[in-house]
């Protein structure tokens, strides 16, 4: 079945850059569908990030468009995330997840990202 | 961008109870909703797209109307796997914004 799949470091210093990475498995990540971020703070709802489309067209948050770059690597089925001038209020769990028209129906577990000297 | 607003916040509820939440969009969004349950720890899984539409696997216990502005979530007979938080979500416009969540709670 389908997987997703979170990694990357648990811990950032604050002004350094997150750098997220979600490996897709039993699907190709080359398929009709966009691939996107989603963010959670501790105890707070949901926060849309953007997505992704394999061919590298992206769609952003405006209000993290300045320091979001998404990427995605065809040949080992995964995509990217990277945010840039973090501070603490970028702590959060991060979830990465498949668009499926209009809406995000696979997900991975999600990976926590402290900002944090 | 447009917002997103549930209630209640939380609720209380039993085993076997019926059970509505209610999303409210600051502008239309024709059907562009979905709903997503949430249990502590882990990823949201979605419910229900395009404000009625149940995904694959869903429980029929679970349905959802509305458009334009105003929508629900009913859970018509309540589970014990049922206790969680759940979220709307509109795919209208860019950004996609989710509700504040509704815990269900014993």
């Amino acid at each position: 079945q389908v997987q997703l799949q979170e990694s990357g470091p648990g811990l950032v210093k604050p002004s350094d850059t997150l750098s997220l990475t979600c490996a897709v498995s039993g699907y190709s990540i080359s398929s009709s569908n966009w691939w996107g971020w989603i963010r959670q703070p501790p105890g707070k709802g949901l926060e849309w990030i953007g997505y992704i489309y394999h061919s590298g067209t992206t769609y952003y948050n405006p209000s993290l468009k300045s320091r979001v770059i998404m990427s995605v690597d065809t040949s080992k089925n995964q995509f990217s995330l990277k945010l840039s001038s973090v501070t603490a209020v970028d702590t959060a769990v991060y979830f990465c997840a498949r668009r499926r028209d209009l809406a995000f129906d696979i997900w991975g577990q999600g990976t926590m990202v402290t900002v944090s000297s | 961008d447009i917002q997103m607003t549930q209630s209640p916040s939380s609720l209380s509820a039993s085993v076997g109870d019926r059970v509505t939440i209610t999303c409210r969009a600051s502008q239309t969004i024709s059907v562009f909703l979905n709903w997503y349950q949430q249990k502590p720890g882990k990823a949201p899984k979605l419910l229900i797209h395009s404000a009625s539409s149940l995904d694959s696997g869903v429980p029929s216990r679970f349905s959802g109307t509305g458009s334009g502005t105003d929508f629900s979530l009913t859970i018509s007979s309540l589970l014990p796997e049922d206790f969680a938080t759940y979220y709307c979500q509109q795919s209208n416009s860019s950004p996609w914004t989710f509700g504040q969540g509704t815990r269900v709670e014993v």
